[in-house]
């Protein structure tokens, strides 16, 4: 079975510190990835997506970036955390070329504080 | 550009009573897909229940079910039998069937309360 892993779970960090979120996907290949951020109490905004290795798309411009240097690797990264970069942050991948209708599949998520 | 709206921030229901979340969406395509997750406080992002729109039966999943009216482009998940562990945020969001990476709109949420 597929499973999606997320780490860390909890990050605090100062401003103008640099960041790394990974995301792993086992059990699959050539998935979709997806990272979010979902403020407090607000709904999720999607970031980035990949259909590929090297392919990255951002949704919204912003003071992250997103790498993926294997097929089943998502990185999320930052020179310089602000602090408008604090939220909860989320992985997801979904099958590649089977459909709309499958649904995305969630990480844990990781809580990221910036003080 | 596509848009999914939940209108009701809270809501709160007796346990063992039947609650009833709104959605609604904006979309000018006519095959399309919608999904209502669920995020307990734990925080992990739970698949309840999918929508074909091309498919007119409502779907239901166990004590789950929703009212998909594709002409009022309105997609309500009715939850029976409500229990204390159905209290999370509940998200609606739709995905267009496209080339692509498929990307889910999500709406804001609905934060679930079950009253004992």
């Amino acid at each position: 079975s597929q499973t999606i892993h997320q780490w860390p779970a909890t990050l605090v960090q100062p401003v103008g510190s640099p960041l790394s979120l990974e995301c792993t996907v086992e059990g699959t290949s050539n998935p979709n990835l997806y990272w979010y951020r979902q403020a407090a109490g607000r709904g999720l905004q999607l970031l980035f997506y990949s259909v590929g290795i090297g392919q990255i798309s951002s949704e919204v411009p912003q003071n992250l970036s997103a790498s993926r240097p294997q097929d089943r690797q998502f990185i999320l990264s930052s020179k310089k955390l602000l602090l408008s970069d604090s939220g909860f942050y989320l992985c997801a991948w979904s099958p590649r070329n089977q459909g709309a209708r499958q649904p995305q599949h969630f990480g844990d998520g990781t809580r990221l504080s910036i003080l | 550009a596509q848009t999914v709206t939940q209108s009701q921030p809270e809501m709160s229901v007796q346990e063992a009573e039947t609650v009833t979340l709104s959605c609604t969406y904006d979309t000018s395509e006519s095959d399309y897909y919608l999904f209502w997750y669920k995020q307990p406080p734990s925080r992990q992002m739970i698949l309840v229940i999918r929508q074909e729109a091309y498919k007119q039966q409502n779907a239901t999943e166990n004590r789950f079910s929703v009212n998909f009216q594709k002409a009022a482009k309105s997609f309500s998940l009715k939850i029976s039998d409500s229990q204390l562990g159905d209290a999370a945020m509940y998200f609606c969001a739709y995905r267009y069937p496209g080339q692509g990476a498929q990307k889910l709109v999500f709406g804001q949420g609905t934060r679930l309360t079950i009253n004992p």
